[in-house]
């Protein structure tokens, strides 16, 4: 069973453009969660799809953004990039019913503004 | 709310020496309990997960970890560590449903001397 993907690994953006990451979930997942890695603030939620439909979400500006597709692929997007947004961006998909609390994580994208 | 606490930024050890990684957790019912570790530059790796049970949990790589609901913790253990152990360790917690998103600490950053 192939794990989740995220693409692209390595993204440079300048400050004050927007760009989109890519995350595939695992096979028969229908939760897709993106998460927020920086060394001074850890692990931050950014939000999660279901279904396609936002189910949960983190405390971020409206700069960010995701969708889900109906194949449960999930795309997030980032519009006026900051300086400050430079992160590893990770992608985690769970399974559905009680066990649902698992995450699987992506490699993930590390994304450096300039 | 759920939380998580590792009191631990930053853990030094022998190569072969034991290890044991503290985790505290906030959670008004049974939790379910998560360790993983990350690599740098890579995701998140599930080693193990508490959902009920046998308090004494195995995971993978010789790992283990210890639920104990009177101390709300659930401590990291591994017998005797190896060089290939060094990466980041997360405790995270969560709740029966998937609708429930897991809460992850902070992070303990293990380093192995030779």
């Amino acid at each position: 069973k192939a794990g989740v993907t995220q693409t692209p690994r390595y993204l440079i953006k300048t400050r004050g453009q927007q760009v989109t990451l890519s995350c595939s979930p695992i096979s028969g997942h229908r939760s897709v969660s993106w998460y927020q890695q920086t060394p001074g603030q850890g692990l931050q939620f950014l939000f999660e799809y279901f279904s396609e439909t936002q189910r949960n979400k983190g405390n971020f500006p409206g700069r960010f953004s995701g969708r889900q597709f109906s194949n449960s692929r999930s795309e997030m997007n980032v519009s006026t990039l900051e300086l400050g947004d430079s992160a590893l961006y990770l992608c985690a998909s769970r399974p559905a019913g009680d066990r649902g609390t698992e995450a699987f994580f992506g490699q993930g994208t590390r994304l450096t503004v300039v | 709310a759920q939380s998580v606490t590792q009191p631990d930024i930053h853990i030094t050890v022998s190569e072969g020496a034991s290890l044991e990684l503290r985790c505290n957790y906030s959670y008004g019912a049974t939790p379910y309990l998560f360790w993983y570790v990350q690599s740098p530059g890579q995701g998140l790796q599930l080693l193990l997960k508490y959902f009920s049970g046998d308090t004494l949990v195995q995971g993978i790589k010789g790992f283990e970890a210890e639920f104990k609901r009177s101390q709300s913790s659930f401590n990291l253990r591994k017998p005797s560590v190896h060089w290939s152990d060094a990466a980041e360790y997360f405790c995270a917690v969560g709740g029966a449903g998937g609708s429930y998103i897991p809460t992850f600490g902070r992070g303990t950053s293990l380093i192995v001397h030779p």
